[in-house]
Protein backbone atom coordinates (compact mmCIF):
# COMPACT_ATOMS: atom_id res chain seq x y z
CA UNK A 1 0.00 0.00 0.00
CA UNK A 2 1.06 3.79 -0.19
CA UNK A 3 2.89 5.37 2.72
CA UNK A 4 3.72 8.39 3.94
CA UNK A 5 3.83 11.11 1.49
CA UNK A 6 4.95 14.82 1.54
CA UNK A 7 4.88 17.77 -1.03
CA UNK A 8 7.05 19.54 -1.73
CA UNK A 9 10.05 17.46 -1.42
CA UNK A 10 12.35 20.90 -2.01
CA UNK A 11 11.12 23.93 -0.81
CA UNK A 12 13.50 27.29 -1.10
CA UNK A 13 12.35 30.56 0.33
CA UNK A 14 13.10 33.70 1.50
CA UNK A 15 13.80 35.32 4.71
CA UNK A 16 10.49 36.67 5.82
CA UNK A 17 7.94 34.47 3.98
CA UNK A 18 5.70 32.15 4.88
CA UNK A 19 5.76 28.07 4.01
CA UNK A 20 3.50 25.76 3.97
CA UNK A 21 4.37 22.48 4.17
CA UNK A 22 2.08 18.97 3.45
CA UNK A 23 1.83 15.43 4.77
CA UNK A 24 -0.47 12.55 3.62
CA UNK A 25 -0.22 9.84 6.44
CA UNK A 26 -0.98 5.92 5.60
CA UNK A 27 -4.90 5.38 5.26
CA UNK A 28 -6.13 4.44 8.81
CA UNK A 29 -3.75 5.74 10.59
CA UNK A 30 -5.12 8.01 13.36
CA UNK A 31 -1.85 9.28 14.56
CA UNK A 32 0.09 12.06 12.72
CA UNK A 33 3.98 13.70 13.60
CA UNK A 34 6.12 16.00 12.48
CA UNK A 35 9.70 16.20 13.21
CA UNK A 36 12.71 18.68 12.35
CA UNK A 37 15.80 17.09 10.93
CA UNK A 38 18.81 19.98 10.90
CA UNK A 39 22.26 19.29 9.91
CA UNK A 40 23.93 17.34 12.09
CA UNK A 41 21.31 16.79 15.10
CA UNK A 42 18.64 13.96 15.42
CA UNK A 43 15.16 14.42 14.52
CA UNK A 44 13.72 16.69 16.79
CA UNK A 45 10.02 16.27 17.33
CA UNK A 46 7.36 19.11 16.87
CA UNK A 47 3.76 17.72 17.15
CA UNK A 48 1.37 15.12 16.92
CA UNK A 49 -2.36 14.79 16.34
CA UNK A 50 -4.51 11.96 17.52
CA UNK A 51 -7.53 11.44 16.20
CA UNK A 52 -10.36 13.89 17.18
CA UNK A 53 -7.60 15.02 20.42
CA UNK A 54 -6.05 18.19 20.80
CA UNK A 55 -2.62 18.28 19.05
CA UNK A 56 0.23 17.81 21.73
CA UNK A 57 1.94 20.64 20.32
CA UNK A 58 5.04 20.65 23.11
CA UNK A 59 7.81 20.86 20.48
CA UNK A 60 7.00 23.53 18.39
CA UNK A 61 9.72 26.17 18.81
CA UNK A 62 8.25 29.26 18.40
CA UNK A 63 4.94 30.68 18.28
CA UNK A 64 5.80 31.40 13.93
CA UNK A 65 5.09 27.51 13.85
CA UNK A 66 1.55 25.97 13.88
CA UNK A 67 0.04 22.76 12.38
CA UNK A 68 -3.06 21.64 11.07
CA UNK A 69 -4.80 18.15 10.63
CA UNK A 70 -8.21 18.45 8.50
CA UNK A 71 -10.68 15.41 7.81
CA UNK A 72 -8.31 13.29 10.47
CA UNK A 73 -5.89 12.75 7.32
CA UNK A 74 -3.96 15.34 5.47
CA UNK A 75 -1.84 17.86 7.82
CA UNK A 76 -0.16 21.30 6.75
CA UNK A 77 2.59 22.73 8.95
CA UNK A 78 3.05 26.22 8.32
CA UNK A 79 6.45 28.69 9.78
CA UNK A 80 5.13 32.11 9.24
CA UNK A 81 8.20 34.61 8.65
CA UNK A 82 10.80 31.98 7.82
CA UNK A 83 14.36 32.53 9.52
CA UNK A 84 17.52 31.11 8.36
CA UNK A 85 17.44 29.13 11.67
CA UNK A 86 14.13 27.15 9.93
CA UNK A 87 16.56 25.47 7.16
CA UNK A 88 15.75 21.66 7.84
CA UNK A 89 14.32 18.45 6.32
CA UNK A 90 11.02 18.42 7.37
CA UNK A 91 9.43 15.30 8.02
CA UNK A 92 6.49 13.53 8.69
CA UNK A 93 5.31 9.89 10.05
CA UNK A 94 2.06 8.48 11.00
CA UNK A 95 1.28 5.19 13.09
CA UNK A 96 -2.07 3.12 13.75
CA UNK A 97 -2.25 4.62 17.20
CA UNK A 98 -0.13 6.23 19.52
CA UNK A 99 0.51 3.38 21.54
CA UNK A 100 4.12 2.54 22.04
CA UNK A 101 3.74 -0.88 20.59
CA UNK A 102 2.50 0.92 16.65
CA UNK A 103 5.51 1.75 15.09
CA UNK A 104 5.73 5.44 13.08
CA UNK A 105 6.18 4.96 9.63
CA UNK A 106 8.16 8.33 8.23
CA UNK A 107 7.65 10.11 4.54
CA UNK A 108 10.09 10.98 2.82
CA UNK A 109 10.59 14.34 3.99
CA UNK A 110 10.33 18.02 2.72
CA UNK A 111 13.61 19.76 2.35
CA UNK A 112 13.14 23.73 3.07
CA UNK A 113 15.46 26.39 2.06
CA UNK A 114 15.98 29.70 3.88
CA UNK A 115 17.68 32.01 1.76
CA UNK B 1 14.87 14.65 30.68
CA UNK B 2 15.30 11.85 28.05
CA UNK B 3 18.64 11.51 26.57
CA UNK B 4 19.88 8.75 23.54
CA UNK B 5 23.34 8.53 22.91
CA UNK B 6 24.60 7.02 19.70
CA UNK B 7 28.61 6.05 18.94
CA UNK B 8 30.47 5.44 16.93
CA UNK B 9 29.21 8.73 14.92
CA UNK B 10 30.81 7.45 11.89
CA UNK B 11 31.96 3.73 10.93
CA UNK B 12 33.55 2.19 7.99
CA UNK B 13 33.85 -1.19 7.70
CA UNK B 14 35.31 -3.79 4.85
CA UNK B 15 32.48 -6.17 3.14
CA UNK B 16 32.61 -8.86 5.43
CA UNK B 17 33.92 -7.37 8.85
CA UNK B 18 31.11 -7.58 11.40
CA UNK B 19 30.87 -4.53 13.85
CA UNK B 20 28.18 -3.43 16.49
CA UNK B 21 26.90 0.22 16.67
CA UNK B 22 25.67 1.27 19.90
CA UNK B 23 22.68 3.41 21.20
CA UNK B 24 22.56 4.36 24.98
CA UNK B 25 19.94 5.45 26.78
CA UNK B 26 18.61 8.01 30.07
CA UNK B 27 14.99 7.92 30.10
CA UNK B 28 12.26 7.62 32.93
CA UNK B 29 10.60 5.12 31.90
CA UNK B 30 11.33 3.01 28.60
CA UNK B 31 7.98 1.73 26.87
CA UNK B 32 10.17 0.85 23.42
CA UNK B 33 13.35 1.37 21.71
CA UNK B 34 13.37 1.75 17.60
CA UNK B 35 16.11 1.27 15.43
CA UNK B 36 15.47 3.16 11.78
CA UNK B 37 17.81 3.29 8.38
CA UNK B 38 18.10 6.87 6.62
CA UNK B 39 19.54 6.58 3.31
CA UNK B 40 20.77 10.05 1.99
CA UNK B 41 17.37 12.56 1.20
CA UNK B 42 15.14 9.70 2.38
CA UNK B 43 13.16 9.44 5.80
CA UNK B 44 13.63 6.81 8.31
CA UNK B 45 12.90 3.52 7.24
CA UNK B 46 11.60 0.99 10.53
CA UNK B 47 14.12 -1.63 11.49
CA UNK B 48 13.15 -3.06 14.32
CA UNK B 49 11.63 -2.61 18.06
CA UNK B 50 12.37 -3.53 21.61
CA UNK B 51 10.25 -3.38 24.75
CA UNK B 52 12.14 -5.12 27.58
CA UNK B 53 16.15 -6.22 28.54
CA UNK B 54 16.94 -9.07 27.40
CA UNK B 55 14.90 -9.04 23.85
CA UNK B 56 16.66 -9.49 20.26
CA UNK B 57 15.34 -9.57 17.08
CA UNK B 58 17.16 -10.19 14.16
CA UNK B 59 16.77 -9.12 10.02
CA UNK B 60 19.21 -10.53 7.20
CA UNK B 61 22.17 -9.48 8.40
CA UNK B 62 21.58 -7.11 11.35
CA UNK B 63 20.97 -7.78 14.85
CA UNK B 64 19.51 -5.89 17.63
CA UNK B 65 19.38 -6.19 21.74
CA UNK B 66 18.34 -4.43 24.69
CA UNK B 67 19.97 -4.11 28.07
CA UNK B 68 18.20 -1.80 30.92
CA UNK B 69 20.43 0.71 29.79
CA UNK B 70 21.69 0.43 26.00
CA UNK B 71 20.86 -1.26 22.37
CA UNK B 72 23.65 -2.87 19.97
CA UNK B 73 22.90 -3.08 16.38
CA UNK B 74 24.91 -6.12 15.59
CA UNK B 75 25.96 -6.03 11.61
CA UNK B 76 27.11 -9.36 10.19
CA UNK B 77 29.52 -9.84 7.29
CA UNK B 78 28.10 -6.36 5.73
CA UNK B 79 27.78 -5.76 2.03
CA UNK B 80 27.76 -1.94 0.66
CA UNK B 81 24.31 -1.71 0.65
CA UNK B 82 24.15 -1.57 4.39
CA UNK B 83 25.10 1.87 4.32
CA UNK B 84 23.10 4.26 5.47
CA UNK B 85 22.89 6.34 9.11
CA UNK B 86 21.23 4.20 11.52
CA UNK B 87 19.17 5.83 14.09
CA UNK B 88 17.96 4.65 17.49
CA UNK B 89 14.94 6.37 19.19
CA UNK B 90 13.41 5.83 22.25
CA UNK B 91 9.63 5.96 22.95
CA UNK B 92 9.32 6.60 27.14
CA UNK B 93 6.34 7.30 29.56
CA UNK B 94 7.75 10.93 30.32
CA UNK B 95 7.27 11.78 26.16
CA UNK B 96 3.91 10.88 25.50
CA UNK B 97 3.41 9.45 22.10
CA UNK B 98 6.97 11.35 20.47
CA UNK B 99 10.03 10.15 19.96
CA UNK B 100 12.92 10.74 21.59
CA UNK B 101 15.84 10.44 18.49
CA UNK B 102 20.01 9.83 19.08
CA UNK B 103 21.97 11.35 16.27
CA UNK B 104 22.70 8.69 14.49
CA UNK B 105 25.87 6.23 13.35
CA UNK B 106 26.70 6.67 9.66
CA UNK B 107 27.69 3.49 8.49
CA UNK B 108 30.01 3.13 4.90
CA UNK B 109 30.52 -0.57 3.93
CA UNK B 110 33.28 -0.31 1.21
CA UNK B 111 34.59 -3.91 -1.41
Amino acid sequence: GAGVSQSPSNKVTEKGKDVELRCDPISGHTALYWYRQSLGQGLEFLIYFQGNSAPDKSGLPSDRFSAERTGGSVSTLTIQRTQQEDSAVYLCASSLTTKSTDTQYFGPGTRLTVL
Amino acid sequence: EDQVTQSPEALRLQEGESSSLNCSYTVSGLRGLFWYRQDPGKGPEFLFTLYSAGEEKEKERLKATLTKKESFLHITAPKPEDSATYLCAVHTTGTASKLTFGTGTRLQVTL
